[in-house]
């Protein structure tokens, strides 16, 4: 089935672990977004990648890199998790005018 | 800039009551898409309507209906006879092309509405 694949779904890390979130749609789309979502604050624009080669800096990209691999993927790295990046991480990709989520992944950091 | 505000942060109806979920928004395009998604308590993120900035015709889904005005700058959705099912965070969002074009879209959420609808 089309859509937006996001791994893991629940990850608990220690302040300065890093992790790598992984994002891959099928859509055939240019643009991919990851966002975070923290209660009371809707969905937050972290990097989007317009194109493949591409990448740039949404709202709240500071401790944060990603990686657009090729045109399916774009991953999100955590270099050295702090507790303000307990959230929930959403993946995007946008094709016919309407965003298309990934699952989302729990991420925890103690 | 772009910006979506959801005043209503929590809103508690009994079933079978409408309710009514307010959206503004704030943009210096004229060209945008306005957007509404369902966040059940699972978790998804699910698509309900996306409009479009030159139609300002009022949409009607089944019990869903939503109500676009460009002079207040407004896009909001009303449940009719909700439902249990209904009980969600709903969000607003706003999507503007980049100056030129170039295939991105930054599309911008407000905070969510929590209804919660009551048996």
């Amino acid at each position: 089935n089309a859509g937006v694949t996001q791994t893991p779904k629940f990850q608990v890390l220690k302040t300065g672990q890093s992790m790598t979130l992984q994002c891959a749609q099928d859509m055939n789309h240019n643009s991919m977004y990851w966002y975070r979502q923290d209660p009371g604050m809707g969905l937050r624009l972290i990097y989007y990648s317009a194109s493949e080669g591409t990448t740039d800096k949404g709202e709240v990209p500071n401790g944060y890199n990603v990686s657009r691999l090729n045109k399916r993927e774009f991953s999100l790295r955590l270099e050295s998790a702090a507790p303000s990046q307990t959230s929930v991480y959403f993946c995007a990709t946008l094709p016919r005018q309407k965003l298309f989520f990934g699952s989302g992944t729990q991420l925890s950091v103690l | 800039a772009q910006k979506v505000t959801q005043a209503q942060t929590e809103i508690s109806v009994v079933e079978k009551e409408d309710v009514t979920l307010d959206c503004v928004y704030e943009t210096r395009d004229t060209t945008y898409y306005l957007f509404w998604y369902k966040q059940p308590p699972s978790g998804e993120l699910v698509f309900l309507i996306r409009r479009n900035s030159f139609d300002e015709q009022n949409e009607i889904s089944g019990r869903y209906s939503w109500n676009f005005q460009k002079s207040t700058s407004s896009f909001n959705f009303t449940i009719t006879a909700s439902q249990v099912v209904d009980s969600a965070v709903y969000f607003c969002a706003l999507s503007e092309a980049l100056q030129g074009g170039g295939g991105y879209q930054k599309v911008t959420f407000g905070t969510g509405t929590k209804l919660q609808v009551i048996p």
